[in-house]
């Protein structure tokens, strides 16, 4: 069974610092990974996507990620937080068939400070 | 062009009763997947349906059901509620469903208080 682990249930940054969310994967064939965004009282929206080829990802409002096999790793990352980028982060994996029956991990909430 | 459409968006249920969610798809995606958010749980796979056929199953009860209608439509049931089953559940819509090559999109949900 894949699993997902997010370290750090929230993350508090300076508006302007670097924003580091940390995302571990269990599983044992390469994955298709993904980082989804949640506002509040919104849905999820995607943010990135690792399937295969390049292990930098960049996707959406400056966001980008690196898939480490050697690490088990997908950690996402942005160079400057804007107060725009506080809400849920979720790290999550598909199923070793590639369809849609995607794990989620427990979400990074994320904060800005002025 | 408009996107995944939830309804409703909120409800209440007592404990016992049964109750339908609704959720139409993109236009043009025929992939439709359900998902349950808890603060105890957080995302919890439910279903995947392609061409009204259910393709992939999460571990839940039998309570929890789901179909998909041939304009890729698509309903969750979920009978005899429980206090536990108080939960935002979002769909997701793909073309297809391979999510290597195609792009999921949620829904905002439908926010489910069980008393």
């Amino acid at each position: 069974a894949q699993s997902v682990t997010q370290l750090g249930s929230h993350v508090s940054v300076s508006e302007g610092a670097l924003v580091l969310l940390r995302c571990n994967y269990s599983s044992s064939v390469p994955p298709y990974l993904f980082w989804y965004v949640q506002y509040p009282n919104q849905g999820l929206q995607l943010l990135l996507k690792y399937t295969t080829g390049a292990t930098l990802v960049k996707g959406i409002n400056g966001f980008e990620a690196e898939f480490k096999k050697s690490e088990t790793s997908f950690h996402l990352t942005k160079p400057s937080a804007h107060m725009s980028d506080a809400a849920e982060y979720f790290c999550a994996v598909s199923d070793f068939l590639g369809n849609e029956k995607l794990t989620f991990g427990t979400g990074t909430r994320l904060t800005i400070i002025p | 062009k408009a996107g995944v459409t939830q309804t409703p968006r909120y409800l209440i249920k007592t404990r016992g009763q049964q109750v339908t969610l609704s959720c139409s798809p993109i236009s043009g995606h025929r992939s439709v997947s359900w998902y349950q958010q808890t603060p105890g749980q957080g995302l919890q796979f439910l279903f995947e349906y392609f061409s009204e056929t259910q393709r992939n199953k999460g571990n839940f009860p039998g309570r929890f059901s789901g179909r998909q209608f041939s304009n890729s439509r698509s309903e969750m049931n979920v009978s005899t509620l429980e206090l536990g089953d108080s939960a935002l559940y979002l769909c997701a819509s793909s073309l297809y469903t391979d999510v290597s090559g195609n792009t999921i999109y949620f829904g905002e949900g439908s926010w489910l208080t069980v008393v």
